[in-house]
């Protein structure tokens, strides 16, 4: 069965600190590793990995693939309140001419001041 | 571009009423793909459709079923609504060949008395 395993579930930081959280993966026909941010609405996307080894940046966030390994990392440095989240890891893979989406089940991120 | 939307934001049934939700994707996506999010569960896969056909399905009851008109806007539609079917609903909008992101709209939250 497919499934995406994220840790850690929780996570509680001071603002400065730098975080990494970490998803791994095991499906069929995987086509990429997707990142969001979810606060109390819908998740926002963050980024999309297809290749092993090139990292994606945005501000004080970065993430990496390892297909070889089956595994992501989304890191934040110099964490803000504002990065208080539940950060979302899901695998695209295609099967029956079909794309879909599996979620893990999230690391909630708290940052305290 | 406008996001993805989606209507009703907000919905109150009770048990055995039937349900509506509309999502109208990004401008030129083409595939439409529906979830359910529970703090349970997660988030979890009903369907996807593209150019009007359901290309894949969840693991969800026949009482869950869609639909995607020709302007890719797509409605989903629930049965004798039960309890256990109280969550956020969000729709995510991608052109449908797997090699871009999916985007999420603000989610209908549904709640059963």
């Amino acid at each position: 069965e497919d499934k995406v395993v994220q840790s850690p579930l929780s996570l509680v930081v001071h603002e400065g600190d730098t975080v990494t959280l970490n998803c791994s993966y095991e499906v069929t026909n995987f086509r990429s590793l997707l990142w969001y941010k979810q606060e109390k609405k819908a998740p926002t996307f963050l980024f999309m990995l297809t290749s092993s080894g090139i990292e994606k940046k945005s501000g004080r966030l970065s993430s990496i693939l390892d297909k070889k390994e089956l595994f992501s990392i989304l890191n934040i440095t110099a964490t803000q309140t504002g990065d208080s989240a539940v950060y979302l890891c899901a695998v695209s893979y295609s099967g029956a001419g079909s794309y879909q989406l599996t979620f893990g089940k999230g690391t909630k991120l708290s940052v305290i001041p | 571009k406008a996001g993805v939307t989606q209507t009703p934001r907000y919905l109150i049934k009770t048990r055995g009423q039937q349900v509506t939700l509309s999502c109208s994707p990004i401008s030129g996506h083409r595939s439409v793909s529906w979830y359910q999010q529970t703090p349970g569960q997660g988030l979890q896969f009903l369907f996807e459709y593209f150019s009007e056909t359901q290309r894949n399905k969840g693991n969800f009851p026949g009482r869950f079923s869609g639909r995607q008109f020709s302007n890719s806007r797509s409605e989903m539609n629930v049965s004798t609504l039960e309890l256990g079917d109280s969550a956020l609903y969000l729709c995510a909008s991608s052109t449908g060949t797997g090699g871009d992101g999916w985007f999420f709209g603000p989610g209908t939250r549904l709640t059963v008395l």
